[in-house]
């Protein structure tokens, strides 16, 4: 099992630009995540699915969109990414949060640079 | 609204070293409280967890004290070593909630 992926590892995009970054698990996690780290301010939920076809907002969620077409993959879209987007994005899956509450699992990260 | 204030941001202890997080919490309704461990470069990977119906929970060097009626919970570390440099985060979650709420997270350094 290769856990939870991300593609792409490292972008660069210029201010006004957009892109999407993709998330793939193989576990047949029903929950998938999307958080953003910054220097000091720890893990931030941006978005999130509870299965395929569903998402819902996280703490974060501006100037961000996100798809759940298929259970293994939940993509985060940037329509027009700004310097403040500039951060290391994790995604996570878990197999469930009802009780008992599930681990997440999280991926390698994408570090998003924008100029 | 911070619900989970995680103390200190940094720490260092010398190898062999006792290394002490702190959080506390605000909501009361929260029932799950997981320690995530992040390596540079990687992502963070769950360590230990803990529910507020017992007071300590240990996995080898890896002790969670819980004190419900402070709102308080600690990671301890024992026999620090150098490979356990890394940034923990400690984490509440309430039941019904697909949502973790994480700390801002403690970059610890172990010494040889």
């Amino acid at each position: 099992n290769a856990g939870v992926t991300q593609t792409p590892k490292f972008r660069v995009l210029k201010t006004g630009q957009s892109m999407t970054l993709l998330c793939a698990q193989d576990m047949n996690h029903e929950y998938m995540y999307w958080y953003r780290q910054d220097p000091g301010m720890g893990l931030r939920l941006i978005h999130y699915s509870v299965g395929e076809g569903t998402t819902a907002k996280g703490e974060v969620p501006d100037g961000y969109n996100v798809s759940r077409l298929k259970k293994q993959n939940f993509l985060l879209g940037l329509e027009s990414a700004a310097p403040s987007q500039t951060s290391v994005y994790f995604c996570a899956s878990s197999y469930r949060a009802s009780f008992p509450l599930d681990e997440q699992y999280f991926g390698p990260g994408t570090r998003l640079t924008v100029t | 609204q911070q619900q989970v204030k995680q103390s200190p941001q940094s720490l260092i202890v010398q190898k062999g070293g006792i290394s002490i997080i702190n959080c506390a919490y605000e909501n009361t309704a929260f029932d799950y409280f997981p320690w995530y461990q992040q390596f540079p470069g990687k992502g963070p990977a769950l360590l230990i967890a803990i529910r507020p119906d017992v007071s300590e929970k240990k996995e080898g060097r890896f002790t969670i004290s819980f004190n419900k009626s402070a709102k308080q919970f600690s990671l301890h570390i024992m026999d620090s070593q150098p490979g356990d440099s890394a940034t923990y985060f400690c984490a509440a979650q309430r039941g019904g909630s697909e949502k973790l709420v994480f700390g801002k997270g403690t970059k610890l350094t172990v010494n040889p």
